[in-house]
Parts: structure tokens; sequence; C-alpha cells
């Protein structure tokens, strides 16, 4: 059984470029959510889809957004990347409905913006 | 706001040695724990997942346990062997509308040497 896939596994911007960055869920799993971690910061959530819906959203400025298409898969985008993007964004997925909550990760896309 | 903390942030062990990782969090409405390992530059692997009503959970050489009233999760490795040496991070999630939004610790760095 496959794991939760992401791609690109690493990426160089610049800054005032985007990204977006995919993540495809373990199958049957419907909930995707989406996590930074920084060596300051630790791990820090950014938002949850379910049913292509955004169920939970975490502390983080608009530039940061995401979506979720109907076979599950997930991609989160952040625009007018800052210095401080830089970090590994990690994928989480989940059965969600009827289980007991344990969330699976992804090996994660490193990010370093110039 | 739901905080964790993990005590130690490092450890250094004997192979061979059993040892425990403390990991405290201040809201004790969780809807579960879970106890994550991360190894160098990698995604994160689940290990353990304690519901709320739950008091342990044992997997090989490793038991969790949980005391919610106290706020208080350990994670005990026995006979530790070189190969254990990762990260070990510790998350619970929310009750109600944030059972799928975990607040993870700073996580705790273990060195076991041969």
């Amino acid at each position: 059984k496959a794991g939760v896939t992401q791609t690109p596994r690493y990426l160089i911007k610049t800054r005032g470029q985007q990204v977006t960055l995919s993540c495809s869920p373990i199958s049957g799993h419907r909930s995707v959510s989406w996590y930074q971690q920084t060596p300051g910061q630790g791990l820090q959530f950014l938002f949850e889809y379910f049913s292509e819906t955004q169920r939970n959203k975490g502390n983080f400025p608009g530039r940061f957004s995401g979506r979720q298409f109907s076979n599950s898969r997930s991609e989160m985008n952040v625009s007018t990347l800052e210095l401080g993007d830089s970090a590994l964004y990690l994928c989480a997925s989940s059965r969600r409905t009827g289980n007991t909550g344990e969330l699976f990760f992804g090996e994660g896309s490193r990010l370093t913006v110039l | 706001k739901q905080e964790v903390t993990q005590i130690p942030a490092a450890l250094s062990v004997p192979e061979g040695e059993n040892l425990v990782l403390n990991c405290s969090f201040t809201d004790s409405a969780i809807y579960n724990l879970q106890w994550f390992r991360q190894d160098p530059g990698k995604g994160l692997t689940s290990l353990l997942l304690i519901q709320s009503s739950q008091r342990e959970q044992t997997s090989g050489r490793l038991n969790a346990s949980l005391d919610k009233s106290s706020g208080r999760s350990t994670l005990y490795i026995a006979a530790s062997q070189p190969g254990d040496s990762a990260t070990y991070l510790c998350a619970v999630s929310g009750s109600g509308g944030s059972n799928y939004k975990l607040t993870f610790g700073k996580g705790t760095l273990l060195t076991v040497n041969p």
C-alpha cells in the first residue's frame, strides 16, 4: 500500500516568487493536512482539507493557501515568497471518518527561498 | 491555546539501556496523542497513538502511557539500539472540530551509542 506522496521533494525559489506543492494521500484517505517545520518554530499546522473543503486553518498569512481535488489529492500554494518561508512542508493524510484520528505523514517538500 | 512540551530536549544513552521520554500538554481536552519518530531530513513515522479514553499503548519495544487529567504522556523504549537514534515528537489533537489538527512539541533528540 503506497504511503503519502509529496512532490517535489526539493525546490529552490527566490523572494517574491510563488510555489505550489502537491500531496497524494494514502488510498482511501480523504483528509489531507499541511504542516510547516522550521528549526525555530518546530512543526506548525497550516490547514486541513476534507471533501474538497477547508476544515481547519492555522495562524498563517493569506499568502498560504491550499485546495483539495475530488480524488483527495491536495496542493498548497505560497505566494510572494519570503526568506522566512524556507522550511520543510509536510503533508499528512487520514481517513477522518470512523477512525482513531491517526495521521500518516509524507517525506516532505523542502523549500529554500533565496 | 494548547502547548506541548517535551523533556529532555536531547538524550544520549549507551546501547541496551531502557529510557523514558516525557511529554506534557496544557489543555487536557484532547482527542488523541501520537508519538512520532523523525530521522534527519525525513518525514514523520507514526509510532503509537493513544486515544483520550486509553491509558497506554504498546508496540514491540515501545510503550506509551497517557494521563490526560495531569496532561502528561511518556514514551518508554526498552533495550535501546543505535537504530533508535532519531528525534521523537509528541503531538496532541484537539477535541470537537479540531480532532485532526495536531499541536507538536519541539521533540527529543535521542542518540544511542554502540
